[in-house]
């Protein structure tokens, strides 16, 4: 039973696009959402991470959209460059629990 | 230095052999985690301590044996590796509950042939 469903598998960009990575969960006990960006490797760091009180939050770049009533967020890479190739990670928990849980990934490569 | 440190890095294993992967980190972090990271699947979780002599189990924890005896150690050991064990191993820390970072090991390739 997958809590946290991430799509796409495989993201092909050209430079100076936009990059969207879409994750939607099912438990409605989940309220902070971040993002974990892998580079070949290494391990995952943290990006970026959202509560549900907001709709959006931007760091950079990078900013994620969140749709509390559809169980939906997204993350957005604006001006998409090279160096963002990696792995993306979508996760969700309760934010006093013990556990994230993450997306199954979402392996970017921007062209030049 | 200071920082998560995972050893070994690359391990290859026969079937049916006992392999233990160790953890150490220096920020005096409660939590530690031990994800495996396989292609399609993402990260799983094995297993998680929230504080030292206190293990629970994650996603997947059969097969997989874990212990903390001291807060900055956190071994994962394979009691008899089968050949659906290969697979990328990440430890984590985290200082408190999930609203707070967590900082992941550079991982562990095991291969079981």
């Amino acid at each position: 039973q997958q809590q946290v469903k991430q799509s796409p598998q495989s993201l092909i960009v050209q430079k100076g696009g936009i990059s969207i990575i879409n994750c939607a969960y099912e438990n409605t006990a989940f309220d902070y959402f971040p993002w974990y960006q892998q580079f070949p490797g290494k391990g995952p760091a943290l990006l970026i991470a959202i509560r549900p009180d907001v709709s959006e939050k931007k760091e950079g770049r990078f900013t994620i959209s969140f749709n509390k009533s559809a169980k939906q967020f997204s993350l957005h890479i604006m001006d998409s460059q090279p160096g963002d190739s990696a792995t993306y990670f979508c996760a969700a928990s309760e934010s006093s629990g013990d556990k994230l849980t993450f997306g199954t990934g979402t392996r970017l490569a921007v062209r030049p | 230095d200071a920082g998560i440190t995972q050893s070994p890095r690359y391990k290859i294993t026969e079937t049916g052999r006992q392999v233990t992967l160790m953890c150490h980190q220096t920020w005096s972090h409660s939590y530690m985690f031990w994800y495996r990271q396989d292609l399609g699947h993402g990260l799983r979780l094995i297993y998680y301590s929230a504080a030292a002599d206190i293990t629970d189990k994650g996603e997947v924890p059969d097969g997989y044996v874990v212990s903390r005896s001291k807060t900055e150690n956190f071994p994962l050991t394979l009691e008899s590796a089968t050949r659906s064990q290969t697979s990328v191993y990440f430890c984590a820390s985290r200082r408190g509950p999930t609203n707070t970072e967590a900082f992941f090991g550079q991982g562990t390739r095991l291969t079981v042939v």
